[in-house]
């Protein structure tokens, strides 16, 4: 059964800081790796998906990469802002869209 | 309306309270899935639904029961609930789960804040 692990659990920082949120999974054999934002009570929003075959997708001020032998992706965000504070969660799809396995977050706090 | 639509987005119901949510995408999709995020744990897949026919049901117990009358429309309809059912419940739709597409971005709408007394 595939597990993934999202490490740190929260994560306080002042503005401008460089940070890297981690999120390791279990079962190497997936299809892509999706990275989402989620505000207090609201939905997710997808910031970035990179699929098995690729090792890194960019947008704007978040990078993220994907290391699938050893089960692990990061996600870079430069220069942080407050309005970068959310929480943050990656998800892996190990069945071609029909299986989404979440991790549990990491919960972002930018302070200006 | 662009996007993922959910409604009502908060509802309070009693445990013998018959209810249904409904979501609504305007992107062409054909894949549609409803989740259950409780608090302090991991947003749980519940149902996926792909051509309007039902693909995966995540051992969800029966008085959660969905329906899917056209790839642009899903319901979650809801009878005799625990307040442990007490969640949001997000729904999320994607292009479709045609056999060989590695590619299946999901859209998540703003999720249903449901409450059980």
């Amino acid at each position: 059964k595939q597990e993934v692990t999202q490490i740190p659990a929260a994560l306080s920082v002042p503005e401008g800081e460089n940070l890297v949120l981690n999120c390791s999974f279990t079962d190497s054999a997936i299809y892509n790796l999706q990275w989402f934002r989620q505000d207090p009570g609201k939905g997710l929003t997808s910031l970035l998906l990179i699929q098995s075959s690729q090792r890194e997708q960019t947008s704007g001020r978040l990078n993220a990469s994907l290391d699938k032998s050893s089960g692990r992706s990061t996600l870079y965000i430069a220069a942080s802002q407050p309005g970068d504070s959310a929480t943050y969660l990656c998800a892996v799809d190990h069945n071609a869209g029909n299986m989404l396995t979440f991790g549990g977050g990491t919960r972002l706090m930018v302070k200006p | 309306e662009t996007g993922v639509t959910q409604t009502p987005r908060h509802l309070v119901m009693g445990m013998t309270n018959k209810k249904s949510l409904k979501c609504e995408q305007h992107l062409g999709h054909n894949a549609m899935y409803w989740y259950k995020q409780s608090a302090k744990k991991p947003l749980e897949l519940m149902f996926v639904y792909n051509f309007k026919e039902q693909t995966e049901n995540n051992s969800v117990p029966s008085r959660f029961s969905p329906e899917c009358p056209n790839s642009s429309h899903l319901f979650l309809h809801l009878h005799t609930l625990q307040p442990e059912d007490s969640a949001l419940y997000l729904c999320a739709s994607s292009q479709d789960l045609t056999s060989g597409v590695s590619y299946n971005e999901q859209f998540f709408g703003p999720g249903t804040r449901l409450t059980v007394l």
